[in-house]
Formats: C-alpha cells, structure tokens, sequence
C-alpha cells in the first residue's frame, strides 16, 4: 500500500544553517505530493506542493522536487529563521485520500 | 481562503460521555476527514466522507461515529468517551482530485478525564 517514511526529529539548527528533511515514498499509482507545516498549537498549514515527477513546489524560501526515480520529496531551505520552528509533514495523495508521514520536529536556535 | 472550522480548541469530558466535534467548512468542499495526532503516531484516519451522508471507515474507527447532515459540517460522534481518546482532532476538507491539498481546521484538544 501507499505510505509515506520522513526523517525522525527533534532537528535542531541555528539561525540561518541550511535545512534538508528527507522523505520517501511508497505508492500505486501517479501522487501527488505536499509538505505541510504546523507551528505550535495549531492545525496544519499546506507549504507547498508537486503534481507531477520532476515539478519542483516552493513557498515561503521552502523548496521541494518531486524524484520519482528516487521516490523522494525532500524538503530544503538555505536559510531557517527562528519562526520556522515547527513540526514538517510530508504526504502524499492517491486516488483522494491522503497519506502522512509521522513529522519532523525543527528547532531553530537564534 | 478556505476556511475549516473546528468549534472548539480545548475540550475537557468525563470518562463515558458522549462527545461530539464539529467541523464546518465553508467552500462547498465535497471530501471531509477526521484525523486524530498523537505524539509518535502521526496523523490516524478515523473516518471520512465524500458527501452528503455518506461515510466511510478510516484506519482506526473504533469508538467513533460520524454525521454528515449537510455538505459544510462533519461531526465526530465519541460515544462513550475513554482516557484513550484524549488526543489531538484535526478536521479538513478537500475540493477532491489527488492535485488538491487538505485544508486543515486548528485542531481540538481533548482531554477525556
């Protein structure tokens, strides 16, 4: 079956080092694939997306490209700040349900 | 925006009530879920719904119920509340087509005493 398998946190980081988190993938058919955010306390916030292999979402200085030789959506900033300290979710869609992967913790230091 | 509104952010309830979350959304969305997060566990699909009274068991439905009266609100159902369901609900909704993301409601935090 379909599954999503991110990186385990806590990851901790000074302000402004580079960011990876590492995800992968299992699925049957043609995903889509997301990375979603939540800062404490909240719900979870879409961060950006990719349809399609080699599609590339971006948002907020976050970016992302869809591998599907490598089956990986890995997640990438070159800059984190002390806001960006939050849980990150990879996920992907498959024939309209959704499928997450356990989130990554960040910690930013200042 | 899509707005998806969970009514209450902390709850408090007694072993053996029974609990209802309620989730609004207000973009003539067709697709609902009701997810539950615990620390190490992620995100668990209790149940969903692509419309109007219908619904369909996620992965961990035990102990839940659903409702779906009309297209905008999906109700969870706890019927007899246990310590095990404390948990953070997460509600979303979704336009469906597998291009589309979620838009998630701000969570209620349950806290079954």
């Amino acid at each position: 079956g379909d599954s999503v398998t991110q990186m385990e946190g806590p990851v901790t980081l000074s302000e402004e080092a580079f960011l990876t988190i590492n995800c992968t993938y299992t699925a049957t058919g043609y995903p889509s694939l997301f990375w979603y955010v939540q800062y404490p306390g909240e719900g979870l916030q879409l961060l950006l997306k990719a349809t399609k292999a080699d599609d590339k979402g971006s948002n907020k200085g976050f970016e992302a490209t869809y591998r599907k030789e490598t089956t990986s959506f890995h997640l990438e900033k070159g800059s984190v700040q002390v806001s960006d300290s939050a849980v990150y979710f990879c996920a992907l869609s498959d024939k309209d349900k959704f499928y997450f992967g356990s989130g990554t913790k960040l910690n930013v230091k200042p | 925006d899509v707005k998806v509104t969970q009514s209450s952010r902390y709850l408090v309830k007694r072993t053996g009530e029974k609990v209802f979350l309620e989730c609004v959304q207000d973009m003539d969305h067709e697709n609902m879920f009701w997810y539950r997060q615990d620390p190490g566990l992620g995100l668990r699909l209790i149940y969903f719904s692509y419309d109007v009274k219908m619904k369909e068991k996620g992965d961990i439905p035990e102990g839940y119920s659903v409702s779906r009266e009309k297209k905008e609100r999906f109700s969870l159902i706890l019927e007899s509340a246990s310590t095990n369901q404390t948990s953070m609900y997460l509600c979303a909704s979704s336009l469906g087509g597998v291009e589309y993301g979620y838009t998630f409601g701000s969570g209620t935090r349950l806290t079954v005493v």
